[in-house]
């Protein structure tokens, strides 16, 4: 019963576009969303969030929108860098739960 | 920024054996966790700290146990290592539990033969 997921295991984007990650979530109850990004042998480091009061948060380049009713979030990237290149992971929570739940993961690939 | 270390980085070792995975943290942070990563499954919740000696089950804790004696230790023990163990193990800490997110480590490869 996977309650957050990430359909596209993989994005190719082209530097200097936007590159548009998409994350559903199944459970109504979450209430805080939070995207990670990860390198090969690191682990995965926090980079934007977003509460279900909110329908956008931005931070530089990064902006999370939120759709409550499609029960839907997604990561815009703009513009897109080489060093953007990583896995995405979607994280959705319900606050007081104590416990993060992750999506599968979207590698992102940014081409020169 | 060496907040949070887990040990061994690597391990290979055979089926049927036990094995302990460690993770320290220096931030004196409450909820300390454990995941393991896996093509096609994300990161999955092993078990979870919320404090010395409190502890509680994820959704992938069959097979695994945990210990938390310290604030800044929390071991993972596979009893009876199986193939499907195999896996990156990563440990988490956290103070607030969410806004601020997770600080991860870099992770254990453990390799089951």
């Amino acid at each position: 019963d996977q309650q957050v997921k990430q359909n596209s295991p993989s994005l190719s984007v082209q530097e200097g576009r936007i590159s548009i990650l998409n994350c559903d979530y199944t459970n109504s109850m979450f209430d805080y969303f939070l995207w990670y990004k990860k390198y090969p042998a690191e682990g995965p480091t926090f980079l934007i969030s977003i509460s279900s009061i909110k329908d956008k948060n931005e931070d530089g380049r990064f902006t999370v929108f939120l759709n409550k009713s499609a029960k839907h979030l997604s990561l815009h990237i703009v513009p897109s860098q080489p060093g953007d290149s990583a896995v995405y992971f979607c994280a959705a929570i319900i606050q007081g739960a104590q416990k993060l739940v992750f999506g599968q993961g979207t590698r992102l690939t940014i081409n020169p | 920024d060496a907040g949070i270390t887990q040990s061994p980085r690597h391990k290979v070792t055979e089926t049927g054996t036990p094995v302990t995975l460690r993770c320290h943290q220096t931030e004196n942070h409450r909820y300390m966790y454990w995941y393991r990563q896996d093509p096609g499954h994300g990161l999955r919740l092993i078990h979870y700290s919320y404090g010395v000696k409190d502890t509680d089950k994820g959704e992938v804790s069959d097979g695994y146990s945990v210990s938390r004696s310290k604030t800044e230790d929390f071991l993972l023990t596979l009893e009876s290592a199986t193939s499907s163990q195999t896996s990156v193990y990563f440990c988490a800490i956290s103070e607030q539990a969410i806004n601020y997110g997770y600080t991860f480590g870099s992770g254990t490869r453990l390799t089951v033969v």
